[in-house]
């Protein structure tokens, strides 16, 4: 069974481009979530997803960011016209139910986005 | 070796030895609280977690302890080995959440 999957690794977009992250979770798994990781940081919550569904965006920013999880296919992280402060490591994690509730989350390697 | 709190963020404990990293959460409400640690350019890995109704929880090789009362959690490692070398984090939630809320980590370094 693979893990979580992310991609791009690395991710180089100049200040007003839009950046798109992928995320494949485990397989059988319908919760994803987002983090976002500044340098020496712990991870901050940005949204909760189920097929379809967002439950919880409380820690992504109203502006510029959104996030799907279609029926097929991977979880999309989008961010409109990047500005250098999005800079991060955004790492995915996927469970099979919600977590607390015999739901491990499990984690992807992220993707490191530089904004230049 | 032994780290107080989040603001020292690094712990250098010789191998073999003990090591024992503490996290001050902020929510008493939390319902179960997780250990995850993180090597250099990887995603955090799941290392142990116990629930709110639970004082100790032991796994292979670490232990957690979790002190509702002053709102602190520690993840104890024996023998710490070159591989333990990572960062640390505590994280907390709610069973009515989905989300995990991090702690800042501690990077712990073990030396030969």
């Amino acid at each position: 069974n693979a893990g979580v999957m992310q991609n791009p690794r690395h991710l180089v977009r100049r200040r007003g481009q839009e950046a798109r992250l992928r995320c494949s979770p485990m397989k059988g798994h319908s919760h994803v979530y987002w983090y976002r990781q500044l340098p020496e940081e712990g991870l901050k919550f940005m949204v909760y997803l189920q097929k379809e569904n967002i439950i919880d965006e409380s820690g992504m920013p109203k502006e510029r960011f959104s996030a799907e999880f279609p029926k097929e296919g991977p979880s999309i992280l989008r961010i409109q016209q990047v500005v250098r402060g999005d800079s991060a490591a955004y790492f995915c994690a996927s469970s099979p139910l919600p977590t607390g509730r015999g739901g491990e989350q499990y984690f992807g390697p992220g993707t490191r986005l530089t904004v230049t | 070796g032994e780290s107080v709190g989040l603001h020292l963020p690094t712990l250098s404990v010789q191998e073999g030895d003990n090591s024992i990293i503490n996290c001050a959460y902020s929510n008493s409400a939390s319902d179960y609280f997780i250990w995850y640690k993180q090597e250099s350019g990887k995603g955090p890995q799941f290392i142990i977690d116990i629930r709110s109704n639970m004082d100790k929880r032991q796994g292979q090789r670490v232990t957690v302890l979790l002190n509702k009362t002053v709102k602190h959690l520690s993840l104890q490692i024996a023998a710490t080995q070159p591989g333990d070398s990572a960062v640390y984090f505590c994280a907390e939630g709610l069973d009515s959440w989905g989300k995990l809320q991090f702690g800042a980590g501690t990077q712990v370094v073990v030396t030969p």
